[in-house]
C-alpha cells in the first residue's frame, strides 16, 4: 500500500494566485513528520515545509503554509501569490519514528508538478 | 547555493568503467544518505550511513558500493553498472531528531549527479 499519495499528477495555477497540493498518508506509527520538498528542473531538492504528528498549529513558512487534518491523514501545501518561479516538481514524504530505528529515512510520494502560468 | 557539495555534476561512462561520485556536507549532520532518482520519478532511498556506519541498505546491487571516510564525506563507487542505471544521484545528509520522538530535522540534498551510462 502506498505510504504517501499525491493524487495530482500536475496542476496548473495563475501568476498571483494560490494554489493547494494534496498529500495524503498511512501509517501507524504515532510520531511522524511530514516534509514537502520542491524540485526544479534543475534537480535540485530544496525543503519547504515541515509539520510533525504531535504539532498542535500548522506549519508556516513564508509563502507556504501547511493544512494539516490528522484526523483524515492529510497534509496539503498551499502556495499562496504563486509566482513563475514556484514552477517545479513538489513532493511530499513522510518520516515515520519507527522506535527509532529508521535512521531518518524518508518515504516521497510520486509527486506534483506545478505549472505558473503569466 | 547548497550546503550539500556533490560532483561530478555530469558523469557518463560505459559499462565496463569504473568512477566515484562524491558528496561532502560541513552542517555536523550525523546522518547521510544516497538516493536514486529517475526522471519524474521520486527518488529512491539506496543507503543510509548514521555516524559513518551503514545502517540501511535498499538492497542496492553490488555493483554500487558507498563508503563514508569520515562525518563529512560521502561516496558511491560505481563499477560495471548498467544502462538501467542511468538516473541522477542525489546525496543528502541530516541531523538527528529529540531522543524518543521523531526528527524534525528535515533531509538537506545536494544539486544531484546526473550519469549517463553508455
Amino acid at each position: 500500500a502506498q505510504k504517501i499519495t499525491q493524487t495530482q499528477p500536475g496542476m496548473f495555477v495563475q501568476e498571483k494566485e494560490a494554489v493547494t497540493l494534496d498529500c495524503t498518508y498511512d501509517t501507524s506509527d504515532p510520531s511522524y513528520g511530514l516534509f514537502w520538498y520542491k524540485q526544479p528542473s534543475s534537480g535540485e531538492m530544496i525543503f519547504l515545509i515541515y509539520q510533525g504528528s504531535y504539532d498542535q498549529q500548522n506549519a508556516t513558512e513564508g509563502r507556504y503554509s501547511l493544512n494539516f487534518q490528522k484526523a483524515r491523514k492529510s497534509a496539503n501545501l498551499v502556495i499562496s501569490a504563486s509566482q513563475l518561479g514556484d514552477s517545479a516538481m513538489y513532493f511530499c514524504a513522510m518520516r515515520e519514528w519507527g522506535g527509532g530505528t529508521s535512521y531518518g529515512k524518508l518515504t516521497f510520494g510520486q509527486g506534483t508538478i506545478l505549472t505558473v502560468h503569466p | 547555493d547548497t550546503e550539500v557539495t556533490q560532483t561530478p555534476k555530469h558523469l557518463v561512462m560505459g559499462m565496463t568503467n569504473k568512477k566515484s561520485l562524491k558528496c561532502e556536507q560541513h552542517m555536523g549532520h550525523r546522518a547521510m544518505y544516497w538516493y536514486k532518482q529517475k526522471a519524474k520519478k521520486p527518488p529512491e532511498l539506496m543507503f543510509v550511513y548514521s555516524y559513518e556506519k551503514l545502517s540501511i541498505n535498499e538492497s542496492v546491487p553490488s555493483r554500487f558500493s558507498p563508503e563514508c571516510p569520515n562525518s563529512s564525506l560521502l561516496n558511491l563507487h560505481l563499477h560495471a553498472l548498467q544502462p538501467e542505471d542511468s538516473a541522477l544521484y542525489l546525496c543528502a545528509s541530516s541531523q538527528g531528531g529529540a531522543q524518543g520522538r521523531v526528527s524534525n530535522q528535515p533531509q538537506h540534498f545536494g544539486d544531484g549527479t546526473r550519469l549517463s551510462i553508455l
